[in-house]
Order: structure tokens, then sequence, then C-alpha cells
């Protein structure tokens, strides 16, 4: 059962624009909302994360928005550029939860 | 700061054999997690340790899959025997949260190949 859900495996993006990455939850006890990044062969990284109690959290190029009504986050880099490229996992726990739930990830690839 | 080591790298070994998997999370760090991840899937959690004690191990295949944290600090994971179906990168992470999850930082993994 996938609680956390990436539909999108890929995204192809050039240099210099938009990329945003898409993530839906299935559980409404859900409050706090992680994105990681990962280079191959490497484990991921942390990037940013939103708890339930705002909707929207930035850091330098990377946005982090939330949606609960709609149980929806996305990640938005702007501008992208070629170093971006990478898997994008989102993950998410509840309050008083002890794990995080990992969606399958986004190939980010910026083409330069 | 040094991140979350974990080795090995990378092991293969044939189906019903034994395999073994060490961690040292980073220092401070009161909770520990060991992740599965198959090609083309997220991480999904094995186990999970606050110091030495187990929090949440409800998706470790116990049959084949243990785990221990001595001394709440290095943890190994262990399979025997090990099945196809566990080929896969083995995951460990570490995060200062007591109360409640913070980010955790991953080590760089190790890929198991089971032939």
């Amino acid at each position: 059962d996938q609680q956390v859900k990436q539909n999108s495996p890929s995204l192809s993006v050039q240099e210099g624009r938009i990329s945003i990455l898409n993530c839906d939850y299935t559980n409404s006890m859900f409050d706090y909302f992680l994105w990681y990044k990962k280079y191959p062969a490497e484990g991921p990284t942390f990037l940013i994360s939103i708890s339930s109690i705002k909707d929207k959290n930035e850091d330098g190029r990377f946005t982090v928005f939330l949606n609960k009504s709609a149980k929806h986050l996305s990640l938005h880099i702007v501008p992208s550029q070629p170093g971006d490229s990478a898997v994008y996992f989102c993950a998410a726990s509840d309050l008083g939860g002890n794990q995080f739930y990992f969606g399958t990830g986004t190939s980010l690839t910026v083409i330069p | 700061e040094a991140g979350v080591a974990q080795s090995p790298r990378y092991k293969i070994i044939e189906k019903r054999q034994s395999v073994a998997f060490w961690c040292n999370p980073i220092s401070g760090h009161a909770t520990l997690y060991w992740y599965q991840q198959i090609l083309g899937q997220g991480p999904k959690l094995l186990i999970q340790f606050q110091n030495n004690g187990v929090v949440d191990d409800s998706q470790l295949p116990k049959d084949r899959f243990s785990a221990e944290r001595l001394k709440g600090v290095d943890s190994t994971l262990k399979i025997q025997p090990a099945k196809l179906e566990d080929s896969a990168v083995y995951l460990c992470a570490s995060s200062l949260g007591l109360v409640r999850p913070t980010e955790a930082f991953f080590g760089q993994g190790t890929r198991l190949t089971v032939v």
C-alpha cells in the first residue's frame, strides 16, 4: 500500500527554467514532509522539509508547497541547474509516528 | 561532521548464503534506521532503533533478517539465508529525533546482489 506517490517517474527541464516535482499522499495523519535528492551510487540527501502548519517553505532555489486539502505537495526548483539532475524522493511522517514513508522517486534531468 | 558510514559498498552472494551489513551513525544521533531500496522503488523501512531499543520492526522479514544495535551506536543487519528478491540497496540512516522524526541522514548504502 503506497501511501506516498510520485506519479511522474521522470522529468526533463531546460537549464534556467523551473522544475516542478509533484507528490501525493493518502494518509491524512501525515503532518511532516521532506524532499530528498539522490545521486547515483550515493545515499539520499535531505533537501527541504515542511510541516503541516505551513503551506510554503523556501530555501534558496528550492521551495516546497503543501496543499493539505488536496493531500499534495510539490517541489519547485528555480532556476534549474544541470547539477540538480538527480532522483528526488518525497517522504512523509505523522505526528508521533516513527518512520518516513517514501515515494518511488522522480528522476530529474536538467538539460544544459 | 562525519556522515553515516556503511560497509561494504557492494556485495554479491549466492542464494541461501548469509550476509551482514554494518552501519556507524552520526555521533549523537539516537535514532537509527535500516531501509531496503529495490530498484525503481522508494526506500522501505525495515527496522528503526532508538538508542539500542527497537522502535519498529514491523516490516522486517524476521524469518531471515535480523538486526542489532549494540550500545546504542553501531548497528548490523544480517540476512540468513538470502533469497533472490533480497537484491537491493540497503541504506542506513540516522537522525536526532527522539520525540518525533526529524530529517534523517543517509549513508551511501550497500548494494546487495543475490545470484
